[in-house]
C-alpha cells in the first residue's frame, strides 16, 4: 500500500459525459501527479501540482483539467468524454517535486467510456 | 471483438538467473532517470533512480547503468525471483525538471 488513495476504482460512463477522479496523496506529500495509461500508448504524464499550484503540464487535453485543493487532495476532471479516453488514470504523490523525490502511485481509476 | 494493445518487449528468465532490461531515451536534456515496476492490476512502484552525473547505482538486488553517450539505460536484477515478474518502465526527467517521460515498458516473466 503506497499511501495514495484514488476513487472511484472503476468508472463506466457514456461518450459526451463528464467525470471527476479524486486522489488523496500520502500524508505530508505536497506534490501530486496525474498519469494516463492506455493500452495503445503506455504511461503518459498529464499534469503536476505542488502545494496547490500547477507546476508542470504534459500531454493533457484541453477537455481535461485538474486542481489541487488546500487540503492537498487533487481532482482530475474529464469532460466531453470520447471512447479513446478509456484508460487507467493514476495519481502519484511525492514530498516535493522533480528530481530526487520518489513518486508513490495510487492503485488507479479504470475509466471505461461506452 | 479484436483487442488492440501495446506490444511490449518481453523477457523470460529462469528463477535464480540475472535479468537485464534495457531502455533507450531520446532527450539529451534528460538528467534524471527512474526505473519503475508495475505488477498486474497495480500502480507503478519506484525501484531505483540515477542522476546523469553517475553511470552506475546499486540497490538491493538491482543495479542501474547509464550510458549517456548512446542514451541508454539498463536495469539489472540479480537472482531473479518469481515476484519480480512484472512490467518494468524507465522514466526520464528533463533538466528543466518539469516533465517525466515514460518508456513503453518491458514485460519480465520469471520461470520457476
Amino acid at each position: 500500500d503506497s499511501g495514495v488513495t484514488q476513487t472511484p476504482k472503476h468508472l463506466i460512463t457514456a461518450t459526451g459525459q463528464r467525470v471527476t477522479l479524486r486522489c488523496s496523496p500520502r500524508s505530508g506529500d505536497l506534490s501530486v501527479y496525474w498519469y494516463q495509461q492506455s493500452l495503445d500508448q503506455g504511461l503518459q504524464f498529464l499534469i503536476q501540482y505542488y502545494n496547490g499550484e500547477e507546476r508542470a503540464k504534459g500531454n493533457i487535453l484541453e477537455r481535461f483539467s485538474a486542481q489541487q485543493f488546500p487540503d492537498l487532495h487533487s481532482e482530475l476532471n474529464l469532460s466531453s468524454l470520447e471512447l479513446g479516453d478509456s484508460a487507467l488514470y493514476f495519481c502519484a504523490s511525492s514530498s516535493a517535486g522533480g528530481e530526487g523525490n520518489e513518486q508513490f502511485f495510487g492503485p488507479g481509476t479504470r475509466l471505461t467510456v461506452l | 471483438g479484436e483487442s488492440v494493445g501495446l506490444h511490449l518487449p518481453t523477457l523470460s528468465v529462469q528463477e535464480g538467473d540475472n535479468s537485464i532490461i534495457n531502455c533507450a531515451y531520446s532527450n539529451s536534456a534528460s538528467d534524471y532517470f527512474i526505473w519503475y515496476k508495475q505488477e498486474s492490476g497495480k500502480g507503478p512502484q519506484f525501484i531505483i533512480d540515477i542522476r546523469s552525473n553517475m553511470d552506475k547505482r546499486q540497490g538491493q538486488r538491482v543495479t542501474v547503468l547509464l550510458n549517456k553517450t548512446v542514451k541508454h539505460l539498463s536495469l539489472q536484477i540479480a537472482a531473479t525471483q518469481p515476484g519480480d515478474s512484472a512490467v518494468y518502465f524507465c522514466a526520464e526527467l528533463t533538466n528543466t525538471g518539469n516533465q517525466f517521460y515514460f518508456g513503453t515498458g518491458t514485460s519480465l516473466t520469471v520461470i520457476p
